[in-house]
């Protein structure tokens, strides 16, 4: 199952920061916090993921709170085309590849 | 860098039959892993494959299987095709490098189970 909770929908007006929440209160100290997004029909896109350091890219900028129990993935300026389910997962790295725990997302209307 | 790319795009078989769908991952990753999509269940990891070797599996039946070739490329097969079998198939690559472990889904396989 999941370890992170969402709310299931969201909206943004276009050109307005996409703030977007995510829990992860049973977090352990070396899981990671990634986030993919969904556009309709595509395969998931690799978004961010961090530690426990905010995290910036040319996509968007991941902000984990001290006590590493949520963390909020900000779009700074959101366009149509960010419109989609966004996923954020936490994940075990190690010498193996964890696979990825999806859980229902949010999905997030960016509206003009 | 060229991404995953997945093949056949789409595909409608019919229940009994069975199906091959092929990943090739990104140019240098040697990880790749399958994942089924379908409205009711959502995203669910079906198998990992790295060095031609299965590392990790999910929770489906034997009717579900892969394999790895030498060059990382990975298929998956799919045997006495159900209804419920209807999906949208991910591959992902990854280089597993360290803690760079990040997966990078190709545009799926539409798979239709008439």
């Amino acid at each position: 199952d999941a370890k992170t909770t969402q709310p299931p929908s969201m909206d943004c007006a276009e050109g307005r920061a996409a703030n977007l929440p995510c829990n992860h209160s049973t977090i352990s100290g070396n899981e990671y916090v990634y986030w993919y997004r969904q556009i309709h029909s595509q395969g998931p896109q690799y978004i961010i993921h961090g530690l426990k350091n905010n995290e910036t890219n040319e996509m968007a900028s991941l902000i984990i709170t001290e006590d590493r129990k949520s963390s909020t993935l900000i779009l700074p300026h959101a366009t149509l085309r960010d419109t989609a389910v966004y996923y954020c997962i936490v994940r075990l790295l190690n010498s193996g590849n964890t696979p990825l725990v999806f859980g229902k997302g949010t999905r997030l209307s960016v509206i003009a | 860098k060229a991404g995953v790319t997945q093949t056949p795009r789409y595909l409608i078989k019919t229940r009994g039959q069975q199906v091959t769908l092929s990943c090739s991952p990104i140019s240098g990753h040697r990880s790749v892993s399958w994942y089924q999509q379908t409205p009711g269940q959502g995203l669910q990891f079906l198998f990992e494959y790295f060095s031609e070797t299965q590392r990790n599996k999910g929770n489906f039946p034997g009717r579900f299987s892969g394999r790895q070739f030498s060059n990382s490329r990975s298929e998956m097969n799919v045997s006495t095709l159900e209804l419920g079998d209807s999906a949208l198939y991910l591959c992902a690559s990854s280089p597993t490098s360290g803690d760079q472990e990040t997966q990078y889904f190709g545009p799926g396989t539409r798979l239709l189970v008439l």
